[in-house]
């Protein structure tokens, strides 16, 4: 079946704009995962969402990100008044809710973010 | 999570097998130890994962020590597609779900 895809690919804005991310996980992937990855540096936790529970936010660097899940579905991470330290790839990944510890994360492509 | 430790790089021949060390000297008795690994220009994908015995998957094999303050993940006989970066990543119940990533081990591998 099809996996997590993420959309745009590539993104460049100026800073100050608002930009927003958009993940689609695997059908019937309870939890969804949002990741942020600087250049040449390993991945960078933001947020999880896991059913109807509320989201884990203890990743987001600042009040400027946010990110929203419709029911178990479609995910958007919005990033407001865009700063060049936000440029970044940020990926997404969605789950299978078992445990919560053996989960086996399937990630997407990634969006390119770039903040000119 | 507990921390891991490994090395930057590693270097290996196609067709050769290879083995990447992790270090976890801090691994709780309920941590999970799992690999992934990430090409160039992708997103991670799972490798393999355990928790005390050995793991043997299509892709590869999980040795873990038993103290279980070390494992080693083998790859059986490299080819060009195993270039990417290894990341050994604990998770258990404390830090549930997430994915705590260091920065990996890089693998070139020369034909």
């Amino acid at each position: 079946g099809a996996g997590v895809s993420q959309s745009p690919s590539n993104k460049v804005t100026e800073k100050g704009k608002d930009v927003e991310l958009r993940c689609d996980p695997i059908s019937g992937h309870t939890a969804l995962y949002w990741y942020r990855q600087r250049l040449g540096q390993g991945l960078e936790f933001l947020i999880y969402f896991q059913g109807n529970s509320a989201p884990d936010k203890s990743g987001l660097p600042s009040d400027r990100f946010s990110a929203e899940r419709t029911g178990e579905s479609v995910s958007t991470l919005t990033i407001q008044r865009t700063q060049q330290e936000d440029s970044a790839v940020y990926l997404c990944a969605s789950s299978l809710f078992r445990d919560g510890v053996t989960d086996t994360q399937y990630f997407g492509p990634g969006t390119r973010l770039t903040v000119l | 999570d507990a921390k891991t430790t490994q090395p930057n790089s590693m270097e290996s021949n196609e067709e050769e097998p290879v083995h990447l060390p992790c270090n976890h000297s801090t691994i709780s008795g309920t941590d999970y130890i799992h690999w992934y690994r990430q090409l160039p220009s992708q997103g991670p994908e799972y490798v393999i994962h355990g928790l005390t015995s050995n793991v043997n998957n299509r892709m590869a094999s999980l040795a873990i020590a038993e103290d279980r303050k070390s494992s080693t993940l083998i790859l059986h006989r490299a080819t060009l597609r195993d270039a990417a970066v290894y990341y050994c990543i604990l998770r258990g119940y404390s830090g549930y779900s997430t994915l705590t990533f260091g920065k990996g081990t890089m693998l070139l591998v020369s034909p």
